[in-house]
């Protein structure tokens, strides 16, 4: 069955930097476009990064844009998300999911891996 | 890209019909059929009810529908059963290429 496992996330302080990975299972990870959400402690869903099947479009949140960069390595089915300048404000659970190639919802999330940024 | 407007609880008994607004602008849920819905009980990864506005995907319950008139969606759930209670969002696809979610909505089953 699909699985998506996030890893990478911890305690930082704020100004530095962090890698999350997911890795993918049970799918044709090359086919699927795929997406980073957080959720803040308490709060709502809030949309991060996406990026295409092949890697060649890439969009981002105001929120994120210039600091945050979603990439993927489709010889090894992992998605990342390289978190540069970080945040009080980026404290979040982050999600890693999927979106099938016909339709713009996302069928699939992993678990998350918490990202806590305090000094 | 501000959050798409939902209201924050809605609530209805046990085999009642409850409808969750979700209004944006043209330039997301008004100008594309890209709406989508998620269902998140506490402590769980959110789940897919519907996407592109009226679809549902399956094993999800045909109690649950969607629509969408102009800059404003809506899920409806009708039958209402205990375990609807939830947090639901919805989501949008927008004009520069980004998704947008909505604030969210608490349904409590009375």
């Amino acid at each position: 069955q699909v699985q998506l496992v996030e890893s990478g996330g911890g305690v930082v302080q704020p100004g530095t930097s962090l890698r999350l990975s997911c890795a993918a299972s049970g799918f044709s990870f090359s086919n699927y476009a795929m997406h980073w959400v957080r959720q803040a402690p308490g709060k709502g869903l809030e949309w991060v990064a996406v990026i295409s099947y092949d890697g060649s479009h890439k969009y981002y949140a105001d929120s994120v844009k210039g600091r945050f960069t979603i990439s993927r390595d489709n010889s090894k089915n992992t998605l990342y998300l390289q978190m540069n300048s970080l945040r009080p404000e980026d404290t979040a659970l982050y999600y890693c999911a999927r979106k099938p190639p016909t339709t713009t919802g996302i069928d699939s999330w992993g678990q998350g891996t918490l990202v806590t940024v305090s000094s | 890209q501000s959050a798409l407007t939902q209201p924050a609880s809605v609530s209805g008994s046990p085999g009642q019909s409850i409808t969750i607004s979700c209004t944006g602008t043209s330039d997301d849920v008004g100008g594309y059929n890209y709406v989508s819905w998620y269902q998140q009980h506490p402590g769980k990864a959110p789940k897919l009810m519907i996407y592109d506005v009226s679809n549902r995907p399956s094993g999800v319950s045909n109690r649950f529908s969607g629509s969408k008139s102009g800059n404003t969606a809506s899920l409806t759930i009708s039958g209402l059963q205990a375990e609807d209670e939830a947090d639901y969002y919805c989501k949008s696809y927008t004009s520069t290429s980004t998704y947008v979610f909505g604030i969210g909505t608490k349904v409590t089953v009375l």
